[in-house]
């Protein structure tokens, strides 16, 4: 069992509709970043939480620390919404200088 | 413009041959890491530097080397690449390692080892 698992692995919505990307972990960790990896390949950091809730625009990220879940909500989605969002965590395990990463899930945003 | 910057970022070898592929970053980081990303398999560290001379393994370094001499430069070096070795690789930075410190990651580097 991978330490950092996403889901659903594929998504495909309609421009509008409220989208939400599951990452649960298994390790105990300080941190947990989402990231976004457009189709030409380059990954920009969405967002870095320990605890609670950050928004961005119409981005929405959450961190369960007791139940080891995030969210990555997306409000209003857009076509160029459409990319590979992968979560990691920097585990508190590994004296936190090692980020370990799920397998990213693809979002198609259609028109 | 704060950005981190690899070379080249494409490149096509044989095994065995010896490459460097450089990363540099001009935001005064003190951590760097490499990463490499293959179907499948998703992103997995290769190696991290919290500064200067200050370097440790990630989840795959076997196969790789790295150096950091200077604060803004952090290369990765294949002795002997083999076809495995094939992968999208990914230079980043960031401040420091807490949970307040964003990832800045390089355009990526293409390699293909035959």
């Amino acid at each position: 069992k991978n330490e950092v698992e996403q889901s659903p692995q594929n998504l495909t919505a309609q421009e509008g509709e409220f989208i939400t990307i599951n990452c649960s972990y298994s390790v105990g960790i300080s941190a947990l970043h989402w990231l976004q990896q457009h189709p030409g390949g380059g990954i920009v950091s969405l967002f870095m939480l320990s605890s609670g809730k950050k928004k961005h625009g119409r981005l929405i990220a959450t961190i369960n620390i007791q139940e080891k879940h995030s969210s990555l909500h997306i409000t209003a989605s857009h076509p160029r919404d459409s990319a590979v969002y992968i979560c990691a965590v920097r585990s508190r395990e590994t004296s936190g200088s090692r980020l370990t990463f799920g397998e990213g899930t693809q979002l198609t945003v259609n028109p | 413009e704060a950005q981190v910057t690899q070379n080249p970022r494409y490149l096509i070898t044989v095994t065995g041959k010896k490459l460097t592929v450089t990363c540099s970053q001009n935001m005064n980081h003190e951590y760097m890491s490499w990463y490499r990303q293959d179907p499948g398999l998703g992103l997995r560290q290769i190696y991290y530097s919290m500064n200067v001379e200050v370097t440790d393994k990630g989840d795959v370094p076997e196969g790789y080397k790295v150096s950091r001499k200077e604060k803004r430069n952090f290369p990765l070096i294949l002795e002997s690449p083999s076809p495995n070795q094939t992968s999208l690789y990914f230079c980043a930075s960031s401040r420091g390692q807490g949970a307040r410190n964003e990832q800045f990651f390089g355009p990526g580097t293409r390699l293909t080892v035959l």
